[in-house]
């Protein structure tokens, strides 16, 4: 398995649509995971961290399963300002360092 | 809010030439990372820092090599640019005090064609 993998879509929904991705990663071992939004031509911002099972931030809900190894992220209502790609993100291998391994990102695209 | 800066947005250089990046950082943060994004491949880790004066190698460090002589700012050095180093180069940095759980702040990149 991978480190991180994504669908990479695009997934093409209309506004107002509920729309999920999932993501799944490699070490067992990895604590704290996240998802970041990156729009087009524009660096990466942190959209939601997520610990233990899970946690919810308006229209987004973040989810980890351990068992299985995967996050998920959902978006409810989905609005035109919510075309980007997502990238789900895990700690990094080794060192013990704060680094990060980003997955390559799913496209999400939302029409009127 | 943590601001992270880099010096080009755009940039050309001719193969072989010795190409600096600089990224800058204004919230005391000890760690720092360069990164690069292709379509495709999506981010890879370059060399990263955890302090003034260390450095250590990411995924992909061949053909880079990078300097933290202050803590704000951690420049990216291609010693002999090549056509496939062109690329969007990602400048990151993060707290080790907050710990991972809060992630990393971006620049705004710097896309770097080598011609």
């Amino acid at each position: 398995r991978k480190e991180v993998e994504q669908d990479p879509g695009p997934f093409n929904v209309p506004e107002g649509a509920t729309v999920a991705f999932n993501c799944t990663y490699s070490n067992s071992a990895s604590q704290s995971f996240f998802w970041y939004r990156q729009d087009c031509r524009k660096e990466p911002k942190l959209l939601m961290s997520v610990y233990s099972s899970g946690n919810e931030d308006g229209r987004f809900t973040a989810q980890l399963n351990r068992a299985s190894q995967y996050i998920s992220l959902l978006i409810r209502d989905s609005k035109l300002s919510d075309s980007a790609t997502y990238l789900c993100v895990v700690p990094g291998r080794g060192s013990g360092y704060s680094t990060l391994t980003f997955g390559k990102g799913t496209m999400l695209l939302v029409s009127p | 809010d943590v601001k992270v800066t880099q010096s080009s947005r755009y940039l050309v250089k001719r193969t072989g030439e010795k190409v600096f990046l600089e990224c800058v950082q204004d919230m005391d943060h000890e760690n720092m990372f360069w990164y690069r994004q292709d379509p495709g491949l999506g981010l890879r880790l370059i060399y990263f820092s955890y302090d003034v004066k260390m450095k250590e190698k990411g995924d992909i460090p061949e053909g880079y090599s990078v300097s933290r002589e202050k803590k704000e700012r951690f420049s990216l050095i291609l010693e002999s640019a090549s056509t496939n180093q062109t690329s969007m180069y990602l400048c990151a940095s993060s707290s080790s005090d907050r710990g991972p759980n809060y992630g990393y702040t971006f620049g705004s990149g710097t896309r770097l064609t080598v011609v």
